[in-house]
């Protein structure tokens, strides 16, 4: 069973706010773990990707992994309108070419 | 410029009418991947290519057929279109499953 879960939102925050998102998965072998950014009328892009547990810094961004919990996380610091798109986590089953993508959630960052 | 390209980029049709959707990667990616985004149901992977000549089903691939016969080009082939396949299509391109996925503008096809 290959299921990954998030929250479709949308999640408001405002300006210069911490926006936390969360997305479970279900394959406890999974070794990689994608997190996109979607707005709206466009093609995903790749802001953070984390193999490890623990925490992954980039900038604003900070992906965090727990696999004892199955749950991996995206953190935006200091939160930009531009910020407001849809956020998509992507999970690779273990031993699978596959890709499977939870639904999003939409982030909405007001001034 | 490094890129995946698909053409058409909208295309509206008639249920039953075969259509092709191309997709070209130039960054010489091993895999390859389709995928549609519905509302309320998110991006699901309908094929996907590991290499020339080895293709293997998604979770979605009823009504749907792919080739690889270059390492560049994956084409989505639709032999009798219905209004359920009406979505937005991307195509990926990566070095692996477990690589960052490099994604095509998309095409917006509608199936009347």
């Amino acid at each position: 069973q290959k299921e990954v879960e998030q929250n479709s939102g949308p999640l408001s925050v405002p300006e210069g706010a911490i926006a936390s998102l969360n997305c479970t998965y279900s394959d406890r072998g999974s070794q990689s773990f994608f997190w996109y950014r979607q707005y709206s009328g466009k093609s995903p892009e790749l802001i953070m990707f984390i193999y490890s547990n623990g925490d992954k810094e980039d900038g604003r961004f900070t992906a965090q992994l727990n696999k004892a919990s199955q749950y991996v996380s995206l953190l935006i610091r200091d939160s930009q309108p531009s910020d407001s798109a849809t956020y998509l986590c992507a999970v690779p089953p273990f031993g699978y070419s596959t890709l499977t993508f939870g639904k999003g959630t939409m982030l909405l960052v007001s001034p | 410029e490094a890129q995946v390209t698909q053409n058409p980029r909208y295309l509206i049709t008639v249920t039953g009418k075969k259509l092709t959707v191309t997709c070209s990667q130039n960054m010489n990616h091993e895999y390859m991947s389709w995928y549609r985004q519905d509302p309320g149901l998110g991006l699901r992977q309908i094929y996907y290519s590991m290499n020339v000549e080895v293709t293997d089903k998604g979770d979605v691939p009823e009504g749907y057929k792919v080739s690889r016969k270059e390492k560049r080009n994956f084409p989505l082939i639709l032999e009798s279109p219905s209004p359920n396949q009406t979505s937005l299509y991307f195509c990926a391109s990566s070095d692996s499953v477990n690589n960052e996925q490099f994604f095509g503008p998309g095409t917006r096809l509608t199936v009347l």
